[in-house]
């Protein structure tokens, strides 16, 4: 079955210990990207990739890195969380930017605590 | 990427169509019609998408007007589960920068029985 898998699903941690949400896609997709998702204000994407080694900012990077070492797996870094980074968290992959099907795929969320 | 405009909320009974609206009034023509839904808080799900004419799958129809302002997205015999929230996103088909979504609010959609 084609899926976007995140784990862990919910977190609940402490300001400024590290943390890494993972992200796994089955489809062979050179695009993956990150979201966060917040009352008011919709989702808004972090951090994406084109394919391996190749990583860009979103319009909400601070505070977050990711690396894309091999092309099925996209984790999100979050090296010193602070409470405004609590929100909803959503991994996301579709085909390469040379196609014209926007269809992405995402993951089923990481609900994210920090305290 | 256009903007576009869609009603904050709307009810449907079930077995009944759906229809969704959107305006895109500043549509550039190589800019195309994407819709998904996000049920409540779970993964947004693509639903159709199309750029001039109207589009069929299996989850719904997507009416195009002829001058590309505005789309309806037709859920055919709603269910309870097509509860959502409905996204109508105007989007180039392809861009290398950044395929990044603008979901803005979207139109919840409550089927009731």
């Amino acid at each position: 079955e084609a899926q976007v898998t995140q784990n862990p699903r919910y977190l609940i941690t402490v300001t400024g210990k590290k943390l890494t949400v993972t992200c796994s896609q089955n489809m062979n997709h050179e695009y993956m990207s990150w979201y966060r998702q917040d009352p008011g204000l919709g989702l808004r994407q972090i951090y994406y990739s084109m394919n391996v080694e190749v990583t860009d900012k979103g319009d909400v990077p601070e505070g977050y890195k990711v690396s894309r070492k091999e092309k099925r797996n996209f984790p999100l870094i979050l090296e010193s969380p602070s409470p405004n980074q609590t929100s909803l968290y959503f991994c996301a992959s579709s085909l390469s930017p040379g196609t014209s099907i926007y269809e992405q795929y995402f993951g089923p969320g990481t609900r994210l605590t920090v305290t | 990427d256009a903007k576009t405009t869609q009603p904050t909320s709307m009810d449907c009974a079930e077995g009944r169509a759906a229809n969704l609206p959107c305006n895109h009034s500043t549509i550039s023509g190589n800019e195309y019609v994407y819709w998904y839904r996000q049920i409540h808080s779970q993964g947004p799900q693509y639903i159709i998408h199309g750029l001039k004419n109207n589009e069929t799958n299996e989850m719904a129809s997507l009416i195009i007007t002829e001058d590309r302002k505005s789309s309806t997205l037709i859920l055919p015999h709603a269910t309870l589960r097509d509860t959502a929230v409905y996204y109508c996103i105007v989007r180039v088909g392809v861009d290398p920068s950044g395929y990044a979504l603008n979901f803005g609010k979207g139109t919840s959609l409550l089927v009731t029985p």
